[in-house]
């Protein structure tokens, strides 16, 4: 079982946008802002998209955002591609000076 | 294009002691201050950080693999390495090694993974 929890899937259509929830506790995305988020298609290693809540890495698209309110952190992928169609990790950093991860997001793109 | 590459066995029997490799192209483990470490993936446990070293400063382990982890480097050849004893099927997983841009709790590459298995 992971530490920080997300949704097992969500679904958007061409277009649209959605947004993957990430929920840990006070001793880790409510304590640091360092909060990342990963993009993992089929078959390949996972890509940095967002990294400490909300900057985006160079080269990823302004439809990536990112924030963070309490122990809840959130991606926003806006402008919908069938590119975008991939698994999305959070991690954060803890208290215990460790990084834990999500269970992962399988986004669909209808 | 800094580039990752795992290598060492795919399958490992109970309790012996799993050696990995990472070789880095692109540019050198010598060059800057990084963390250079190893995350794993299984589909009990999702991603879990296994421990990193820093290459101006000491190795960082996760404190429930701690017991049974040596990451080290090679500097000669431009490749880092990951030992773990004491293997049980709950080891079972993809390893990817990777690089951390500051601290270790982001990644900016990862190299594509490693799928060991444990059994006999």
């Amino acid at each position: 079982q992971s530490a920080l929890t997300q949704p097992p899937s969500v679904s958007g259509s061409l277009g649209q946008s959605v947004t993957i929830s990430c929920t840990g506790t006070s001793s880790d995305v409510g304590h640091y802002n360092r909060v990342s988020w990963y993009q993992q298609p089929p078959g390949t290693a996972p890509k940095l998209i967002i990294f400490e809540v909300y900057n985006r890495p160079s080269g990823v698209p302004h439809r990536f955002s990112a924030s963070k309110s309490g122990n809840t952190a959130s991606l926003t992928i806006s402008g919908l591609q069938t590119e975008d169609e991939a698994i999305y990790y959070c991690s954060s950093y803890t208290t215990n000076t460790i990084v834990v991860f999500g269970g992962g997001t399988k986004l669909t793109v209808l | 294009q800094l580039h990752l590459q795992e290598s060492g066995p795919g399958l490992v029997k109970p309790s012996e002691t799993l050696s990995l490799t990472c070789s880095v192209s692109g540019d050198s483990i010598n060059s800057g201050c990084f963390f250079w470490g190893w995350i794993r993936q299984s589909p009990g446990k999702g991603l879990e950080w296994i421990g990193s070293l820093y290459s101006c400063g000491t190795t960082y382990y996760n404190p429930s693999l701690k017991s049974r982890v040596t990451i080290s480097a090679d500097r000669s050849k431009n490749e880092f390495s990951l030992k773990l004893t004491s293997l049980t099927a709950a080891d079972t997983a993809v390893y990817h090694c990777v690089r951390h841009p500051t601290g270790w709790y982001e990644v900016d590459y990862w190299g594509l993974g490693r799928l060991v298995t444990v059994a006999s």
